[in-house]
């Protein structure tokens, strides 16, 4: 199946520096990715999609200046947490999608990002 | 908006048949999935339902019923490695964002 990686998987920041978290599609392009946060404990919420040299589009109260989306090629989104702080701690996950895997998204094995 | 409900937790033994539900209420509904995500993992799909009725996928199986806007995936033969936690979600179309459900756990005892 396709394959989706994520790096790094465990990174730990000091507050009020900036981290950068890649998603790389590994045996496809894909046209569209996804980035997603999720809580321990708690469901996957979307903070963004981004289609390949456009502009991401973002979730409502997701900031746009604070989580840079970046999808320069088809086979490379990145996220950068600006500014983190303890709260932005999380697990982020990316997905992927090209009109070939038809129905189904291909994600990412996560990136855990812990500010201290 | 969008809301998924399914239970927040089940427990049932090795062998057993778990039935996990996902209703949901969505503004356009073009496909409902599940995935499968252990502690500290990412999410792996484990099936899709676009069209109503059942789709099997060895021991696992989902079905959906767009007019009760309702759907399940069944866990059949339970295994300890099934303890994880399953997530359905629902897009809008191919590709399209997934929105998921607040997941449920589910712990497979001996």
């Amino acid at each position: 199946g396709a394959v989706v990686s994520q790096h790094p998987s465990r990174v730990i920041c000091k507050s009020g520096t900036s981290v950068k978290i890649e998603c790389r599609s590994l045996d496809f392009q894909a046209t569209t990715m996804f980035w997603y946060r999720q809580f321990p404990k708690q469901s996957l919420m979307l903070m963004a999609t981004s289609n390949e040299g456009s502009k991401a589009t973002y979730e409502q109260g997701v900031e746009k200046d604070k989580f840079l989306i970046n999808h320069a090629s088809l086979t490379l989104s990145t996220l950068t947490v600006t500014s983190a702080h303890p709260e932005d701690s999380s697990f982020y996950i990316c997905s992927a999608w090209t009109p070939a895997s038809g129905n189904t998204i291909y994600f990412g094995e996560g990136s855990w990002l812990t500010v201290v | 908006g969008q809301s998924l409900e399914q239970p927040s937790e089940v427990t049932a033994v090795e062998g057993a048949i778990v039935q996990i539900n996902c209703t949901y209420q969505t503004s356009g509904f073009y496909g409902l999935s599940w995935y499968q995500q252990h502690d500290g993992g990412a999410p792996t799909f484990l099936s899709y339902n676009g069209l109503d009725g059942l789709e099997e996928t060895g021991r696992f199986s989902s079905f959906l019923s767009r007019s009760d806007s309702y759907g399940y995936l069944l866990l059949q033969e339970l295994q300890m490695k099934d303890s994880a936690s399953y997530f359905c979600a629902v897009s809008k179309a191919a590709g399209n964002k997934l929105t998921f459900g607040g997941g449920t756990r589910v712990l497979v005892k001996p």
